[in-house]
């Protein structure tokens, strides 16, 4: 089945510590997207990626990386940088071309809380 | 600039009643609307869309959302509520390019 997988579902981190949340996507989109979740804010957008070797900032780039070296993967690591990672992360990804068919679609998410 | 705003963060129906979740929007070009809904530790999973095809969209699971530019809202309905229907359940506007700008969401509760 296609689809997007996430991992870990669930992630602990010390002060201090960079992590790596993992995406990947078997539906052969070109874009993929990361978006930090936070109760009563709705989803605000972290990177995206049009294409491979290629990414931008969103809305809340600081504190967090990218990197988009393979078309099917779009890890997030969160820097030690982060003043407040504790959130739910949602990885997305979609097609090209027109909006009214680059329907996004959406991995489980990971939820990640600092200890 | 383009902005969503979903009126009420929680909303409560019994079930078999109707369920009304409002959303408005800001776009200064033709926007493409979307309703995604969320289950409890879940991802999103798109509900419908609307791409200027029709006014009216219908979409999965019983929902249907209208498209009025002059109100500029895109509320979205179902005659019936389930208790399944109990999730969150996110407007999102899209102005054109790869960038979705989505509300604060609306949690509906469904009362047996």
């Amino acid at each position: 089945d296609g689809g997007i997988t996430q991992s870990p579902k669930y992630l602990f981190r010390k002060e201090g510590q960079n992590v790596t949340l993992s995406c990947e996507q078997n539906l052969n989109h070109d874009a993929m997207y990361w978006y930090r979740q936070d109760p009563g804010q709705g989803l605000r957008l972290i990177y995206y990626s049009q294409i491979v070797n290629d990414f931008q900032k969103g809305d809340i780039a600081e504190g967090y990386s990218v990197s988009r070296e393979k078309k099917e993967s779009f890890p997030l690591t969160v820097t030690s940088a982060q003043k407040n990672p504790t959130a739910f992360y949602l990885c997305a990804s979609s097609t090209q071309g027109s909006p009214a068919y680059n329907e996004q679609f959406f991995g489980p998410g990971t939820r990640l809380t600092v200890l | 600039a383009q902005s969503v705003t979903q009126l009420g963060s929680h909303v409560s129906v019994s079930e078999g009643a109707l369920v009304l979740l409002r959303c408005n929007y800001s776009s200064s070009v033709p926007p493409y609307l979307f309703w995604y809904v969320q289950y409890p530790n879940q991802g999103l999973q798109l509900l419908l869309k609307y791409t200027s095809a029709a006014t009216l969209v219908k979409g999965i699971n019983g929902f249907e959302a209208e498209f009025k530019k002059s109100e500029t809202s895109f509320h979205l309905t179902k005659p019936s509520a389930h208790m399944s229907d109990a999730a969150e359940y996110f407007c999102a506007v899209s102005p054109g390019t790869y960038k979705y700008i989505f509300g604060t969401g609306t949690r509906l509760k469904v009362l047996a």
